[in-house]
């Protein structure tokens, strides 16, 4: 079974920084691209950034680019996004998700919370 | 970048009923690669659809997905009341893979 565990949300000031992290078991991770897809409170879902398998290629929404950076640790099975310069409308439950071989998000985790608040 | 514009907004039925979901894509989707996952309060969303008409695992037949270019759609045939959720669209055949803003579907 899939099993995809966000962690690393809280509460951050503007201009702070964050790092999620998304903990994989269930599956060959090195084999599959992963993506963090985020969602406001009471609002739609926004990719945010996916990178392939090996790492090795990465791509970022106009609204998180430059400020943030997705990476992943193969050998611990773990998806990374780090979070700088942050903003109000950041705010939002952060999901990660394994990408299916046509790309479509077919796991997905539970998600986890940053506020950034001052 | 592709927008995807889903209509309607909210979609108000009964159980039983057929629903019809539209998703349009500003510029054709490469390879129609049209995903649509479903989405209740306080979870994750889930996958239904993938490459426009594709069903993902697990998924009841009740669901299904067409259209090609820039039009899609989501079916779905007799609405249960587990199917009373938010849809949401996305493109996934190139980047960045752009949402849909959802349709809401509604106990009448």
């Amino acid at each position: 079974e899939v099993q995809l565990l966000e962690s690393g949300g809280g509460l951050v000031q503007p201009g702070g920084s964050l790092r999620l992290s998304c903990v994989a078991s269930g599956f060959t991770f090195y084999s599959y691209a992963m993506s963090w897809v985020r969602q406001a409170p009471g609002k739609g879902l926004e990719w945010v950034s996916d990178i392939s398998g090996s790492g090795d290629y990465t791509n970022y929404a106009d609204s998180v680019k430059g400020r943030v950076t997705i990476s992943r640790d193969n050998s611990k099975n773990t998806l990374y996004l780090q979070m700088n310069s942050l903003r109000v409308d950041d705010t939002a439950v952060y999901y990660c998700a394994k990408e299916a071989p046509m790309t479509e998000l077919d796991d997905w985790g539970q998600g986890t919370l940053v506020i950034v608040s001052s | 970048e592709i927008v995807l514009t889903q209509s309607p907004g909210t979609l108000s039925l009964s159980p039983g009923e057929r629903a019809t979901l539209s998703c349009r894509a500003s510029q054709s989707v490469t390879n129609n690669y049209i995903a649509w996952y479903q989405q209740t309060p306080g979870q994750a969303p889930r996958l239904l659809i993938y490459g426009a008409s594709s069903r993902a695992t697990g998924i009841s037949d009740r669901f299904s997905g067409s259209g090609s270019g820039t039009d899609f759609t989501l079916t779905i045939s007799r609405l249960e009341p587990e199917d009373f959720a938010v849809y949401y669209c996305q493109q996934h055949g190139s980047s960045p893979r752009t949402f849909g803003q959802g349709t809401k579907v509604e106990f009448k």
